[in-house]
C-alpha cells in the first residue's frame, strides 16, 4: 500500500530562517502527494499537491515542495518562516485501494522561535 | 460560506452510549470521507464513500457506520462508545477522479472532538 514517512517529529526554527520538512513515500508508480497544515485546534488546510508534470510545485503561504523520484521524497520548503507558520504539518499520499483516501504521515510539529 | 461543516464541534458522552456526528459539504463533490485523528495527532482513514461504493478500512470496528442521506451529507454513527473512541473525527470531500484522470484534492471539515468518559 502507498505510505509516507515523516522522519522528523518536531522541528524548531528561528523566525526568518529557512525551513525544510522531510517526507518520503513508498509507492511503485507516480504517487499523488499532498502537504497539509493543521493549526492548533483547527482542521486541515491544503498547502500544495503534486500529481504530475513540473517536479517543483508552489503552494499557498509561500511554501513549495519538490518531488524527487530518485529519492522517493517530497520535501516541503519555505525560504523565510513566520511565527504564524507554527503548526502541525502532514504529508499524505493518495491510496488507490482505499477509495482515493489519503494515507498520512505521522506529522511534523513546527515550533518557531523569536 | 463553509465548504465542509461538521456538527457538533465537541461531543462528550459516556461509555456505552450511541452517538452521531453530522457532516455536510456544499462543494458539489461526490465522494466523502471520515478520518480519525488520535491523541498523537495520527490521521487514519475510516471510510471512503460515494453514491456507488463504500470502502471501509478493515481496522474500523463495526460499531462505526457511515450513513449518507444524500450526496451532500455523510454522517457517522457510533454504537456502544468505548474509551478508545475518544479522538478528533474529520470529515472530508472531493471530486472523484475518472478513469485515467488526475486525482482531486480533499477539503476537510473543522473536526469533531469526541470525548468518551
Amino acid at each position: 500500500a502507498q505510505s509516507v514517512t515523516q522522519p522528523d517529529i518536531h522541528i524548531t526554527v528561528s523566525e526568518g530562517a529557512s525551513l525544510e520538512l522531510r517526507c518520503n513515500y513508498s509507492y511503485g508508480a507516480t504517487p499523488y502527494l499532498f502537504w497539509y497544515v493543521q493549526s492548533p485546534g483547527q482542521g486541515l488546510q491544503l498547502l500544495l499537491k503534486y500529481f504530475s508534470g513540473d517536479t517543483l510545485v508552489q503552494g499557498i503561504k509561500g511554501f513549495e515542495a519538490e518531488f524527487k523520484r530518485s529519492q522517493s521524497s517530497f520535501n516541503l520548503r519555505k525560504p523565510s518562516v513566520h511565527w504564524s507558520d507554527a503548526a502541525e504539518y502532514f504529508c499524505a499520499v493518495e491510496s488507490s485501494n482505499s477509495g482515493y483516501a489519503l494515507n498520512f504521515g505521522k506529522g511534523t510539529s513546527l515550533l518557531v522561535t523569536p | 460560506d463553509t465548504a465542509v461543516s461538521q456538527t457538533p464541534k465537541y461531543l462528550v458522552t459516556q461509555m456505552g452510549n450511541d452517538k452521531s456526528i453530522k457532516c455536510e459539504q456544499n462543494l458539489g463533490h461526490d465522494t466523502m470521507y471520515w478520518y480519525k485523528q488520535d491523541s498523537k495527532k495520527f490521521l487514519k482513514i475510516m471510510f471512503s464513500y460515494n453514491n456507488k461504493e463504500l470502502i471501509i478500512n478493515e481496522t474500523v470496528p463495526n460499531r462505526f457506520s457511515p450513513k449518507s442521506p444524500d450526496k451532500a451529507h455523510l454522517n457517522l454513527h457510533i454504537n456502544s462508545l468505548e474509551l478508545g473512541d475518544s479522538a478528533v473525527y474529520f470529515c472530508a470531500s472531493s471530486r472523484r477522479p475518472g478513469a485515467g484522470k488526475s486525482s482531486y484534492e480533499q477539503y476537510f471539515g473543522p473536526g469533531t472532538r469526541l470525548t468518551v468518559t
